[in-house]
């Protein structure tokens, strides 16, 4: 069966400080892998996406980056926080062709 | 406009009650259509997809109704283990739309 690993689960960083976020996929191959945020009081916003290795694709113009260097493989990335990158992430996998998607546990970012 | 949107509640209501949400989306080329339930401080889970002759998963009823871009949500005979936030999903150009959610509390 499928799993989907994010971590860490919870996370507090200071302002300027750099971020990675790592998730993982098991049990399918070449599955579309997305990176959402929720932020207090918001709905999910999607940030990138990716169909395959070293393809990515960016919803919304900000200071975070993701990067796709193994086909199970998903990492959310930020040279410099701001305290607005304070949020819950999540990692989420669809198959290729797939219509629903499969959550990962999340990580909730605090920024002071 | 937003593309999906949502009462975005509370709901507060007995056991045992019915309850109804609904949900709009703007974007008409929208392929296919959910509900997620997600409990506070947890991910997102699919509860169940949207289909235009409307399905029933227990005592779960959604509909679609692509004419006035508008989706539904029945809980009958509502338990306490269905307090939780509901959120309205749109497929649209290959990725997930996602509502705000509306919160459903459930009380004894």
């Amino acid at each position: 069966s499928q799993t989907i690993h994010q971590w860490p689960a919870t996370l507090v960083q200071p302002v300027g400080s750099p971020l990675s976020l790592e998730c993982t996929v098991e049990g399918t191959s070449n599955p579309n892998l997305y990176w959402y945020r929720q932020a207090a009081g918001r709905g999910l916003q999607l940030l990138f996406y990716s169909v395959g290795i070293g393809q990515i694709s960016s919803e919304v113009p900000q200071n975070l980056s993701a990067s796709r260097p193994q086909d199970r493989q998903f990492i959310l990335s930020s040279k410099k926080l701001l305290l607005s990158d304070s949020g819950f992430y999540l990692c989420a996998w669809s198959p290729t062709g797939g219509v629903g998607y499969t959550f990962g546990s999340g990580t909730r970012l605090t920024v002071v | 406009r937003k593309e999906v949107e949502q009462d975005p509640g509370p709901f507060n209501v007995p056991e045992g009650a019915t309850v109804a949400f609904n949900c709009t989306y703007s974007n008409s080329a929208s392929q296919s259509f959910f509900w997620y339930r997600q409990d506070c401080r947890k991910e997102p889970k699919l509860l169940m997809s949207v289909y235009s002759s409307g399905n029933e998963d227990g005592r779960f009823t959604a509909q679609l109704n692509r004419a006035s871009q508008y989706i539904s949500l029945l809980i009958r005979d509502s338990k306490l283990s269905d307090s939780a936030t509901y959120l309205c999903v749109a497929r649209s150009q290959g990725n997930l739309i996602f509502g705000k959610g509306t919160k459903l509390s459930v009380k004894p």
